[in-house]
């Protein structure tokens, strides 16, 4: 059974650019949640998809937008890239109908430059 | 608003050595849960546990135990003799009522070296 994961592993990118990373949740759950870690920093909640709708959103601003599949899967896209998004991005996946804690895929780490 | 505080930073013990890894949390919520992850250089954050406000006792899991007091908002975490294999990052994090979705505070980290 495969965990979540992620894709790409490592992203370099342009200030200004626009990037998109995936995810895959582990196999039965249905809730995707993502977040941003910056170098020596705890996680920070960007936002939670469920049933295809942003159920939950953290303080990130309007750059920061995602999407969930009917396979559940899920797409975080950044746009206007600053060099202040430079982070690991890791994706975490649940199951809201048997409240299962929240299992994290091995991250996206992506570079502004 | 809620918050988790992990006050220290970083812990350098020697193997075999007893270490426990301190989580101060703050919530206004009556239900909530209480996490431990670990974080490997690899990145991924691998869950250790979890505790839901109701229950308070403590939990022992091989060489892990965890003493969560509603009192003091802690749930610490010790390490019976350390190994090597221990060093990495850990996390604390706290969530609210699930019906809310289940969103993680995390604490800082206290990055744990353990010397041979």
């Amino acid at each position: 059974d495969a965990g979540v994961t992620q894709s790409p592993t490592h992203l370099i990118k342009t200030r200004g650019q626009q990037v998109t990373l995936r995810c895959s949740p582990k196999s039965g759950h249905d809730t995707v949640s993502w977040y941003q870690q910056a170098l020596g920093q705890g996680p920070q909640f960007i936002f939670q998809y469920y049933e295809e709708e942003e159920r939950q959103r953290g303080n990130f601003p309007d750059r920061f937008s995602g999407h969930q599949f009917p396979n559940y899967s899920s797409e975080l896209n950044v746009n206007a890239l600053l060099l202040g998004d430079s982070a690991l991005y890791l994706c975490a996946s649940s199951s809201d109908r048997e409240n299962t804690e929240a299992f994290f895929g091995q991250g996206t780490r992506l570079t502004v430059v | 608003a809620q918050k988790v505080t992990q006050a220290q930073t970083e812990i350098s013990v020697v193997e075999k050595e007893d270490v426990t890894l301190d989580c101060v949390y703050e919530t206004r919520d009556t239900t909530y849960y209480l996490f431990w992850y670990k974080q490997p250089p690899s990145g991924e954050l691998v869950f250790l546990i979890r505790r839901n406000s109701f229950d308070e006792q403590n939990e022992i899991s091989g060489r892990y135990s965890w003493n969560f007091q509603k009192s003091t908002s802690s749930f610490n975490f010790t390490i019976t003799a350390s190994q090597v294999v221990d060093s990495a990052v850990y996390f604390c994090a706290l969530s609210g009522n699930w019906d809310q979705g289940g969103k993680l505070i995390f604490g800082q980290g206290t990055e744990l070296s353990v010397k041979p």
